[in-house]
């Protein structure tokens, strides 16, 4: 089996400021992860993804994440964060080939200006 | 534009009705899924569908149908057996061959009066 833990349910953070959302997972086997971004009653959008080769993984809108396999974490951040980044953040896992997607309870991102 | 369209955005029924969530792609995907938003509880999956005229049911499908007819429709039921069928509900798919990134629709949100 399977699972995602986001251990922050709610980050506040002043504009320009960094940040780093959490999320650790636990598999018995290869996994993918990504990150997906929500946005206030809309459907979940892709952030990023990870499968293999170099752990630090760029994506959209200047976020990135990395790969830590002995820590069993997928951490996001970004160095300066804008108004537009609040939003829910989730943190997903799966094993490939049409396998179950885990998701994890989502962290919501509160800027500050 | 390729993508997902779910209909309505919002929805009312009253107890004891069954209703029908509409899932619509273009995407040519060959896998679809279906899965169930509640505040704090991250996304937690009702069905999936891997092909034409398959499905398996995902960890909280009691209460639901759904059929796949058509490689570009998954409607999802929600009978009167769901206890408490008020949420929002997310449709996605996904293609093997692209590290099963979901893509989503913009939801429909269900309210049970």
């Amino acid at each position: 089996a399977q699972s995602v833990t986001q251990l922050d349910s709610q980050v506040p953070v002043f504009e320009e400021a960094p940040v780093e959302l959490r999320c650790n997972y636990s598999s018995s086997v290869s996994v993918y992860l990504f990150w997906y971004v929500q946005y206030p009653n809309q459907g979940l959008q892709l952030l990023l993804k990870y499968l293999s080769g170099s752990t630090l993984v760029k994506g959209i809108n200047g976020f990135e994440a990395e790969f830590n396999k002995s820590q069993t974490s997928f951490h996001l951040r970004k160095p300066s964060v804008h108004i537009s980044d609040t939003a829910e953040y989730f943190c997903a896992v799966t094993r490939g080939g049409y396998q179950k997607v885990t998701f994890g309870t989502g962290t919501k991102l509160q800027v500050i200006p | 534009d390729g993508g997902i369209t779910q209909s309505p955005k919002y929805l009312f029924r009253k107890e004891g009705q069954n209703v029908t969530l509409s899932c619509e792609q273009n995407l040519n995907h060959d896998a679809m899924y279906w899965y169930r938003q509640d505040p704090g509880q991250g996304l937690r999956l009702i069905y999936y569908s891997q092909i034409v005229n398959d499905f398996q049911k995902g960890d909280i499908a009691e209460g639901y149908s759904v059929s796949r007819e058509k490689k570009e429709s998954f409607p999802l039921t929600v009978t009167s057996a769901q206890k408490n069928p008020t949420a929002f509900y997310l449709c996605a798919s996904s293609q093997r061959g692209d590290l099963d990134t979901q893509y989503f629709g913009p939801g429909t949100r269900l309210t049970v009066l």
